[in-house]
């Protein structure tokens, strides 16, 4: 069975600031991972994905994650925060054998301050 | 290219009333899924279709039915509502095969669904 775990309901940073979002998760086989992220009253929108290969990943907007697999984790970071980076953050685990079946995290909401 | 639609976009049901959220996308996808949302315990998965014409189970299947139409539609039905299925309904869908991790899920916008 897989299961993901976000730290942190919320989190709240001052604009310029480093975004730093905590995943961890729990899989039997090579994981595959996962965030997204959901605007207000909007779907989920790919940020970026470890399948295999280089561990660290980098997605849009100024996102990038690590694949630790020593400590079964997938934070997502960001050097300098802006305004339009709030909202809600899913990281999510899946696996070769899965069929495209996500299994997500609680979520963490990011707010930023000017 | 509109992508993932979901039809409607807000509804609100009596308890034991019933409904069918429509979903279909036009990027010629294989799989679509099924997800709710509901505060603190992020997206869960209802019903998922692999392949037109399978359908299979999720983590959260019960009091709901889905039909796989045709490859672009995945409709998800409540026969009897009940104010525990008062959440944000989101459909999805990805071109399944092998390496499927190299695509992208694509996720609609959503219908919140409110029954009272």
């Amino acid at each position: 069975a897989q299961s993901v775990t976000q730290l942190g309901s919320h989190v709240s940073v001052s604009e310029g600031a480093l975004v730093l979002l905590r995943c961890n998760y729990s899989s039997s086989v090579p994981p595959y991972l996962f965030w997204y992220v959901q605007y207000p009253n909007q779907g989920l929108q790919l940020l970026l994905k470890y399948t295999t290969g280089a561990t660290l990943v980098k997605g849009i907007n100024g996102f990038e994650a690590e694949f630790k697999k020593s400590e079964t984790s997938f934070h997502l970071t960001k050097p300098s925060a802006h305004m339009s980076d709030a909202a809600e953050y899913f990281c999510a685990v899946s696996s070769y054998n899965q069929g495209g079946k996500l299994i997500f995290g609680q979520g963490t909401e990011l707010s930023v301050k000017p | 290219n509109a992508g993932v639609t979901q039809t409607p976009k807000f509804q609100v049901l009596k308890t034991g009333q019933s409904m069918t959220l429509q979903c279909a996308q036009d990027m010629n996808h294989n799989s679509m899924y099924w997800y709710r949302q509901d505060p603190g315990m992020g997206l869960r998965l209802i019903y998922y279709s692999a392949s037109e014409g399978t359908t299979d189970k999720g983590e959260v299947p019960n009091g709901y039915n889905v039909s796989r139409l045709n490859k672009r539609e995945f409709s998800l039905r409540l026969e009897s509502a009940a104010p525990s299925q008062t959440s944000v309904y989101f459909c999805a869908s990805i071109r399944l095969g092998t390496g499927w991790s190299l695509e992208t899920q694509y996720f609609g916008p959503g219908t919140r669904l409110l029954v009272l």
